[in-house]
């Protein structure tokens, strides 16, 4: 069964750093695109950014391009999203998805979302 | 930076037929867009229902269709029932890798 388990909610303060996870299993993980998607409270779905596990290729989406960093360990079929320095616009629900391309396949699979709360 | 857009919401009532459109703040939507749609209802992730245009997603009942219509993609829900209402999002690709998601469309059921 083909599974995205994302990390635990995080109560941050502005200028901190975080890194989420999204640990997949049930299929191979290097054949498989993982996007993020970011949902700030109340509001639509925000695509951020894809990455490769298989060759580390990574797209971002120019809103969020040097804003984040899209990075995975192969070795534990986990995928990360990290922050170097938080903003309090950052506060938001994030998902893992992952698709068998980027172009013409569906989102098919979804993490259950980790909440980031960025706060001082 | 292109806009992806949607209606913010929309009613349909139980058994109707509604559909819901995704274009572009400029210019027209293909096929070259391969345009997908998402179901989410509150609490949950996003669910798949459409990808490349008109390919349902598994699982997804035959009365979700999608189409362009026009110079903008579309969803078509025939025979709306109770558990559609929901927020529905459309996603185009945009190249190089890049896919922008619409604002949403809420549907009710009424």
């Amino acid at each position: 069964e083909v599974q995205l388990v994302q990390s635990g909610a995080e109560v941050k303060k502005p200028g901190e750093s975080l890194k989420i996870s999204c640990k997949a299993s049930g299929y191979t993980f290097t054949t498989y695109w993982i996007a993020w998607v970011r949902q700030l409270p109340g509001k639509g779905l925000e695509w951020m950014g894809i990455f490769y596990p298989g060759d580390s290729d990574t797209r971002y989406s120019p809103s969020f391009q040097g804003q984040v960093t899209i990075s995975a360990d192969n070795s534990i079929n986990t995928a990360y999203l990290q922050w170097s320095s938080l903003k309090a616009s950052d506060t938001a629900l994030y998902y893992c998805a992952r698709a068998l391309y980027y172009d013409t396949s569906p989102l098919d699979y979804w993490g259950q979302g980790t909440l980031v709360t960025v706060s001082s | 930076q292109t806009v992806v857009t949607q209606e913010p919401s929309f009613s349909v009532s139980p058994g109707g037929t509604v559909t819901l459109t995704c274009g572009l703040s400029s210019g027209s939507v293909s096929t070259s867009y391969y345009p997908s749609w998402y179901q989410q209802t509150p609490g949950q992730a996003p669910r798949p229902l459409i990808h490349n245009t008109n390919t349902r997603s598994s699982g997804v009942p035959d009365r979700f269709s999608g189409s362009i219509l026009g110079n903008k993609a579309a969803l078509t829900i025939t025979g709306a029932q109770a558990d559609d209402e929901s927020d529905y999002y459309c996603v185009l690709y945009m190249g190089s890798g890049i896919s922008v998601f619409g604002g949403g469309t809420k549907l009710t059921v009424l």
